[in-house]
């Protein structure tokens, strides 16, 4: 089966600047997870999704951060406006039930100058 | 508390040794225990889970060996391999909640 697909792979952006990423999870996942990994550091997670409505956004910073899920099934995640800080590895995830066996895409590398 | 504490942050080893990474939690109610490997570039992949009902759980080379009493849990890789050269997280969880990582361990297996 495909696997989770991101885009874009890279972005760099200036501070102040907005940025979104896009998420296919694999077909027939109802959860859905954005991450920021900050280099050297595990995965964060900023929002969890079931089919459409979001479970759990108690780490997103909702001042800058936003994440839909397009009738449950595609997901973008946007900053708006980043600052340096955002600088990390946004990775998607998706299962088929529950928080187990997580299936990650490749990430997106956002670099803030 | 919701913090996993991982260690060591790296670790090398020679090639048909035995890797060896610890974690630690804090918070009782966790009954998931996955191990992760992330190799550059790629996203973190599930290597081996365990719940606490269990003591140990072996597949291939790989063994989690779970102490609920110390609250600790580790990663036994036997034979260690060029190959296995990654970065390695524990996570926990609970039931129908997030999953909470460890800051990670690289390893470097030296051929």
């Amino acid at each position: 089966e495909a696997g989770v697909a991101q885009s874009p792979r890279y972005k760099i952006i200036e501070k102040r600047q907005s940025v979104a990423f896009w998420c296919n999870p694999i077909s027939g996942h109802a959860t859905l997870y954005w991450y920021q990994q900050i280099l050297g550091q595990g995965p964060k997670l900023l929002i969890q999704f079931q089919n459409n409505g979001v479970v759990d956004d108690s780490q997103l910073p909702k001042d800058r951060f936003s994440a839909e899920r397009l009738k449950g099934v595609d997901s973008t995640l946007k900053i708006q406006p980043a600052k340096l800080e955002d600088s990390a590895v946004y990775l998607c995830a998706s299962s088929s039930a529950g928080p187990d066996e997580q299936f990650f895409g490749p990430g997106t590398r956002l670099t803030v100058l | 508390q919701q913090q996993v504490k991982q260690s060591p942050q790296s670790l090398i080893v020679q090639k048909g040794g035995i890797s060896i990474i610890n974690c630690a939690y804090e918070n009782t109610a966790f009954d998931y225990f996955p191990w992760y490997q992330q190799f550059p570039g790629k996203g973190p992949a599930l290597l081996i889970a365990i719940r606490p009902d269990v003591s140990e759980k072996k597949e291939g080379r790989f063994t989690i060996s779970f102490n609920k009493s110390a609250k600790q849990f580790s990663l036994h890789i036997m034979d260690s391999q060029p190959g296995d050269s990654a970065t390695y997280f524990c996570a926990a969880s609970t039931s129908g909640s997030r999953l909470t990582f460890g800051e990670g361990t690289q390893l470097t297996v030296n051929p």
